[in-house]
């Protein structure tokens, strides 16, 4: 099974600042790559996704940037806020559309 | 609110119960997956339903059983769990399942423990 490498495994953010977290996958087959946020007590929510057709994608404060070359994607949180605590997972589909292969998942704080 | 509904939240039971977590969606997804997750980990595929049929097992002990009874609703049995299958059990949905660039829709979950 295609592997995706995620780090940090936490991060520590003050408030207004940028959280960074990045992700590395095996398979060029992959084609599709969503970020999920979850907070305790409540199932991954999907924050933001994007194809590697292209090289950025930008909601709000969220960004994904991709690296298909290197095989990286990461997530960009600008002007960070405590709301923002919690933990996230990037994926990336099994060929078959199937399966999602996770990342280990970064636990963010930021602090006020 | 998550348009993937989980029953019940919390559940308590005896290694010697039988116990059902129910799941639903009406979003028209004809693919929902049950996943489990421990504390600190990523959600772990136990089970798809692809149009009400099982296509994917992951090799899940029969202790668990899932049932599609129509494209809106999703069942899992328990019977007779071990104390390591303590966890939150995730339903999700996603349009197709061989479809791509279709992003998963997760439930809240049933935190689920064992005694």
């Amino acid at each position: 099974q295609q592997q995706v490498k995620q780090s940090p495994q936490s991060l520590i953010v003050q408030k207004g600042g940028i959280s960074i977290i990045n992700c590395a996958y095996e398979n060029t087959a992959f084609d599709y790559f969503p970020w999920y946020q979850q907070f305790p007590g409540k199932g991954p929510a999907l924050l933001i996704a994007i194809r590697p057709d292209v090289s950025e994608k930008k909601e709000g404060r969220f960004t994904i940037s991709f690296n298909k070359s290197a095989k990286q994607f990461s997530l960009h949180i600008m002007d960070s806020q405590p709301g923002d605590s919690a933990t996230y997972f990037c994926a990336a589909p099994q060929t078959s559309g199937s399966r999602l292969t996770f990342g280990e998942g970064t636990q963010l704080t930021v602090n006020p | 609110d998550t348009e993937v509904t989980q029953t019940p939240k919390h559940l308590v039971m005896g290694m010697t119960n039988k116990k059902s977590l129910k799941c639903e969606q009406h979003m028209g997804h004809r693919a929902m997956y049950w996943y489990k997750q421990k504390a600190k980990k990523p959600p772990e595929l136990m089970f798809v339903y692809s149009y009400e049929k099982l296509s994917i097992n992951e090799s899940v002990p029969s202790r668990f059983s899932p049932e599609c009874p129509n494209s809106s609703l999703l069942n899992l049995h328990l019977h007779a769990l071990q104390p390591e299958d303590s966890a939150l059990y995730l339903c999700a949905s996603s349009h197709r399942v061989a479809a791509r660039n279709q992003p998963q829709h997760f439930g809240d979950g049933t935190r689920l423990s064992i005694l």
